[in-house]
């Protein structure tokens, strides 16, 4: 079977870094993916892993170990915007997606 | 380059009637993927398409169904509504590169009464 976990929620401050952690246990691997989901809104693409270690992108960054299962996403800097659901998501190689069930982060000032 | 668009963005339906929902994906984009959105159950996948064939499906009821046309436009349908389908159903394209990732449109909100 598939499964992807995440923490539920998170809070953090303004102005503060925060590390989302996932780790996953799937039938194929073929990358893994970030996405950024505000309420009502479609999930907007953050990043994306298919080997071991660091991707930098601005304010974030993604870190992958496949021997692990685990990945992190690590946002610098925090601003009140970045309050969101943030979603781990694999591609276990049938082209599709399996989703974790996302982490809510709320950003206080 | 323009985004993914769906349609409609909301809907009502009655239990037991039938919807169809479009997607578009980018232009260039052929693979069309459809995802359902709830609370309890997070992002689950139902099926994609590539050159108008159903390449993969996800663990959902026969009464989930979808099509691809030649443009590449998608279209899910799903019969016998029940309370349960209440969702956002979310369309992804993607270009089949890895690192592009999977483009999502804003999704229709369906609510069966």
């Amino acid at each position: 079977g598939q499964n992807i976990d995440q923490p539920t929620e998170m809070t953090a401050t303004e102005g503060a870094i925060v590390q989302i952690n996932c780790t996953y246990q799937t039938s194929g691997f073929n990358g893994l993916f970030w996405y950024q989901q505000h309420a009502g809104e479609a999930p907007t693409f953050l990043s994306y892993n298919v080997l071991d270690g660091l991707e930098e992108k601005g304010r974030f960054s993604s870190f992958l170990s496949r021997s692990k299962g685990y990945s992190y996403l690590l946002l610098k800097e925090l601003q009140m915007k970045d309050s969101a659901s943030y979603l781990c998501a694999v591609n276990t190689g049938r082209r599709a997606l399996t989703f974790g069930s996302g982490t809510r982060l709320q950003v206080q000032p | 380059k323009a985004g993914v668009t769906q349609t409609p963005r909301y809907l009502i339906k009655t239990r037991g009637q039938q919807v169809t929902l479009s997607c578009s994906p980018i232009s260039g984009h052929r693979s069309v993927s459809w995802y359902q959105q709830t609370p309890g159950q997070g992002l689950q996948f139902l099926f994609e398409y590539f050159s108008e064939t159903q390449r993969n499906k996800g663990n959902f009821p026969g009464r989930f169904s979808g099509r691809q046309f030649s443009n590449s436009r998608s279209e899910m349908n799903v019969s016998t509504l029940e309370l349960g389908d209440s969702a956002l159903y979310l369309c992804a394209s993607s270009s089949g590169q890895g690192a592009d990732g999977y483009t999502f449109g804003s999704g229709t909100r369906l609510t069966v009464v």
